[in-house]
């Protein structure tokens, strides 16, 4: 069965340094998401794309965090600098159907990220 | 404006007794829901969804809903409640045109 995959599972950073996460999602699946989750808590979105383009980055914090997904299949989230409340895991997920249809979303293992 | 509230951070059944997750969801439009179950060092993984179909909606695991619109929810249900079904459950609403919103879960504790 196809799945979404992540890399790293795990990294640990100092504040202040560049950090970068990598998606690849399901092939042939139009969606991809970007979600934050901070323990204890529900994910939270950060951008979600259609293809290539940005659907929605509204929750996004543009000064440090970008995103891009430039052919439209995997997909890359930075920071850049660190800071101690980035501390959480980064989940990506995507689904078949375009953005503006809901759709079941398929979720990676995520990658935790401990910021010292 | 589009929102979800899991009524209950924490759950514990005996095993073998019915499973009630309660959520409540206030959306401007038809809204899509879902719910996701997490289990531990496990990703995220889909239990059912409701999309303006039947408004009885069967899952996996012999969990299943029922969307109530007159009462805004979308409790989870289950029967009988197994050791294997300890995990954290996330209730979701989305729609055309609008972001996926997750709940902040509900742990769901089986005891022996």
């Amino acid at each position: 069965e196809a799945e979404v995959a992540q890399s790293p599972r795990y990294k640990i950073t100092e504040k202040s340094q560049a950090v970068a996460f990598w998606c690849d999602p399901i092939s042939g699946h139009a969606t991809l998401y970007w979600y934050r989750q901070i323990l204890g808590q529900g994910p939270e979105l950060l951008v979600q794309f259609q293809d290539e383009s940005v659907v929605d980055d509204s929750q996004l914090p543009k000064d440090r965090f970008s995103a891009e997904r430039l052919k439209g299949v995997d997909s890359t989230l930075k920071i850049q600098p660190a800071e101690l409340g980035d501390s959480a895991m980064y989940l990506c997920a995507s689904s078949f159907l375009p953005a503006a249809a809901p759709d079941t979303q398929y979720f990676g293992p995520g990658t935790r990220l401990t910021v010292l | 404006a589009q929102s979800v509230t899991q009524l209950d951070s924490h759950v514990s059944v005996s095993e073998g007794t019915p499973v009630l997750l309660r959520c409540n969801y206030s959306s401007s439009y038809s809204p899509s829901l879902f719910w996701y179950v997490q289990h531990p060092n496990k990703g995220l993984q889909l239990l059912l969804k409701y999309t303006s179909a039947a408004t009885l909606v069967k899952g996996i695991n012999g969990f299943e809903a029922e969307f109530k619109k007159s009462e805004t929810s979308f409790h989870l249900t289950k029967p009988s409640a197994h050791m294997s079904d300890a995990a954290e459950y996330f209730c979701v609403v989305s729609g055309r045109g609008f972001k996926t919103i997750f709940g902040a879960g509900t742990r769901l504790f089986v005891k022996a």
